[in-house]
């Protein structure tokens, strides 16, 4: 157990479909971050959100769309998904997204297939 | 170029037989750090070591040990005397001081300890 937790841990939708991911820091971590794992290809930071504020975003298609209301909760909202966006998508946190080397805790992910 | 480079896909062994993971990086930065995460089946990605830059003394936690070397860029992962809970995805990270504050991954070494 990490102390942070990802709904659903498996999702299949079509791409006209309208779906949200969920994650959830217990560790009073201020730092959250969305990666994205596809087979064969190391992982891909895809955004990061310091203090509730966006910091990075790492060229990510609009058909994904981050949300942050409060340093323990994180969302990805998918819409009009590619079945290339098939993957496992990974949360983590942290102390802070500072100019310190703070440690990324990991949720389990959500596998995620498009058809 | 920052790269994380870990050559080799898939190794299996049998229980109780040594194994080293090999990670070589690349940066241009005088601050870095090095971490090592596994990520077992259930998905999430479990940290094991943080090193920096200036720190080259090996560590040793129990069966798993790390051979920092700057001269040779690697930062390699032994695990003595295996065992079957240690089949995982092992990942290799770099994280900048100076330039960066994200954590550029390698692609993983998949480890299978057959009993």
């Amino acid at each position: 157990e990490t102390g942070v937790t990802q709904t659903p841990r498996h999702l299949v939708m079509g791409m006209t479909n309208k779906k949200s991911l969920k994650c959830e820091q217990h560790l009073g971590h201020n730092a959250m971050y969305w990666y994205k794992q596809s087979a064969k290809k190391p992982l891909e930071l895809m955004f990061v959100y310091n203090f509730k504020e966006q910091t990075e975003n790492n060229s990510v298609p609009s058909r994904f769309s981050p949300e942050c209301p409060n340093s323990s909760h994180l969302f990805l909202h998918l819409h009009t998904l590619q079945p290339e966006d098939s993957a496992l998508y990974l949360c983590a946190s942290s102390q802070d997204e500072g100019r310190t080397t703070d440690i990324q805790y990991f949720g389990a992910g959500t596998r995620l297939s498009v058809l | 170029a920052q790269k994380v480079t870990q050559a080799q896909t898939e190794i299996s062994v049998v229980e109780k037989e040594d194994v080293t993971l090999d990670c070589v990086y690349e940066t241009r930065d005088t601050t870095y750090y090095l971490f090592w995460y596994k990520q077992p089946p259930s998905g999430e990605l479990v940290f094991l070591i943080r090193r920096n830059s200036f720190d080259e003394q090996n560590e040793i936690s129990g069966r798993y040990s790390w051979n920092f070397q700057k001269s040779t860029s690697s930062f390699n992962f032994t695990i003595t005397a295996s065992q079957v809970v240690d089949s995982a995805v092992y990942f290799c990270a770099l994280w900048l001081g100076d330039s960066s504050y994200k954590l550029i991954f390698g692609s993983g070494t998949r480890l299978l300890v057959r009993p």
